[in-house]
């Protein structure tokens, strides 16, 4: 069975800092795929960023970006010149499997991003 | 992008009664969604996983009888929670997904429907 792990329950950054989430995933499927969303108190769930077991290079989206650290199973993200507005809970997730698996996905706890002024 | 529409955001039901959320995929065909449960401050738990036209697959744990899932087309999948209880209070959502990877990976979300049982 797959288990992501999120360590950290809450954060602190300054606003313009950056910050990382942590982020280690247990699974012994060859092809997976690891996610992060963002989750703002209105509850949706907004898509920041996607990494593939096979993708050699790490992925970055903007202000985002995942390092991905595939022998060591952790798939941080790094959040650059942070904003107010990234205050929310982060999930990082992972989908067993293949590109075109339909596995549901797997989510970690979360953590709370709190971003001061 | 790809958009899933749920409804209703937001239901206040007496004790005993049904609720039925409902999620539409608008501009692709979902051939498969999967449901979740989540309590407040913690992470989202699969309850379900349903394939157009056929029964859904329960999580361990979940009650088929009371987590009623239809998933008749390619575009609508409907989660019914019969004989609410105010522990069923919680925040469900849905999450759709098609063919491929697209550019979140393949996953699109609704925005999910927070249910109080009083």
């Amino acid at each position: 069975a797959q288990k992501i792990t999120q360590t950290q329950p809450g954060m602190f950054v300054q606003e313009k800092e950056a910050v990382t989430l942590d982020c280690t995933y247990d699974t012994s499927d060859q092809s997976y795929g690891l996610f992060w969303y963002k989750q703002p108190s209105s509850g949706e769930m907004i898509f920041l960023i996607y990494q593939g077991s096979y993708d050699e290079q790490n992925a970055t989206e903007g202000r985002y970006s995942l390092n991905f650290q595939k022998a060591r199973k952790s798939a941080n993200l790094v959040i650059s010149a942070s904003q107010l507005g990234d205050s929310a809970m982060y999930f990082c997730a992972m989908r067993p499997g293949g590109r075109n698996s339909g596995y549901a996905l797997n989510f970690g706890k979360g953590t709370s991003l709190l971003v001061t002024p | 992008g790809a958009v899933v529409s749920q409804h209703p955001s937001r239901v206040i039901c007496k004790s005993g009664t049904s609720v039925k959320i409902e999620c539409r995929s608008l501009d692709f065909q979902a051939t498969t969604m999967f449901w979740y449960r989540q309590f407040p401050k913690q992470s989202l738990m699969l309850m379900a996983t349903s394939n157009e036209g056929s029964k859904a697959t329960y999580e361990q744990g979940v009650e088929k009888d009371k987590f009623l899932i239809n998933h008749a087309s390619l575009t609508l999948s409907t989660l019914t929670v019969t004989s609410a209880h105010p522990e069923d209070s919680s925040f469900y959502i849905c999450s759709a997904r098609e063919g491929g990877e697209g550019l979140s990976g393949g996953y699109t979300f609704g925005s999910g429907t927070r249910l109080t049982v009083v």
